[in-house]
């Protein structure tokens, strides 16, 4: 069946540092892509995505790339910041059934 | 616009109790999945309703079921309360059309702590 495989957290980082979390997917045909954030004592909130392969989904100076050819959809961000502190959840859908990967969590020190 | 409504935002129940949750969703937005998330399992898909319909149900016993309303708020119940049920109980809605993907709007979620 669907399913996303997402990197385990916790993830700690300082000001200013480079963003990498792992995204993994398995499904059949060709699903939508996306990823949320989870601010602390909030619901998720959609943070970027991407509907179809190569296509690049970017928000708030995050990006990710549908990869088709490695299943994947890795989040990026160049410089973060004490307020990306949060929880980043990858996802796919296929119409109106979502498959959520475990979450990562992540906390940014000035 | 309002976004989507959970109420209550806070529970505490006892083994062998019940529970109902609710959810208003976005307005004009038909359908309203729950997910159950915990540290451990992350969002798990409890079920979705549309058009007061269950369309899709996710992998939990009998003692988790949900209803939708004409106004397409919907409750979830949950019977015979275990440990295990404890977790924080996320509704989002959406418009489910006939598109390749319908973005999912989520509530704060309702904290449900069994002792």
């Amino acid at each position: 069946g669907d399913s996303v495989t997402q990197m385990e957290g916790p993830v700690t980082l300082s000001e200013e540092a480079f963003l990498t979390i792992n995204c993994t997917y398995t499904a059949t045909g060709y699903p939508s892509l996306f990823w949320y954030v989870q601010y602390p004592g909030e619901g998720l909130q959609l943070l970027l995505k991407a509907t179809k392969a190569d296509d690049k989904g970017s928000n708030k100076g995050f990006e990710a790339t549908y990869r088709k050819e490695t299943t994947s959809f890795h989040l990026e961000k160049g410089s973060v910041q004490v307020s990306d502190s949060a929880v980043y959840f990858c996802a796919l859908s296929r119409g109106n059934q979502f498959y959520f990967g475990t979450g990562t969590s992540l906390t940014v020190i000035p | 616009k309002a976004g989507v409504t959970q109420t209550p935002r806070y529970l505490i129940k006892t083994r062998g109790q019940q529970v109902t949750l609710s959810c208003s969703p976005i307005s004009g937005h038909r359908s309203v999945s729950w997910y159950q998330q915990t540290p451990g399992q992350g969002l798990q898909f409890l079920f979705e309703y549309f058009s007061e319909t269950q369309r899709n149900k996710g992998n939990f016993p009998g003692r988790f079921s949900g209803r939708q309303f004409s106004n397409s708020r919907s409750e979830m119940n949950v019977s015979t309360l275990e440990l295990g049920d404890s977790a924080l109980y996320l509704c989002a809605s959406s418009m489910r059309t006939g598109a390749s993907y319908n973005e999912q709007f989520f509530g704060p979620g309702t904290r449900l702590t069994v002792l």
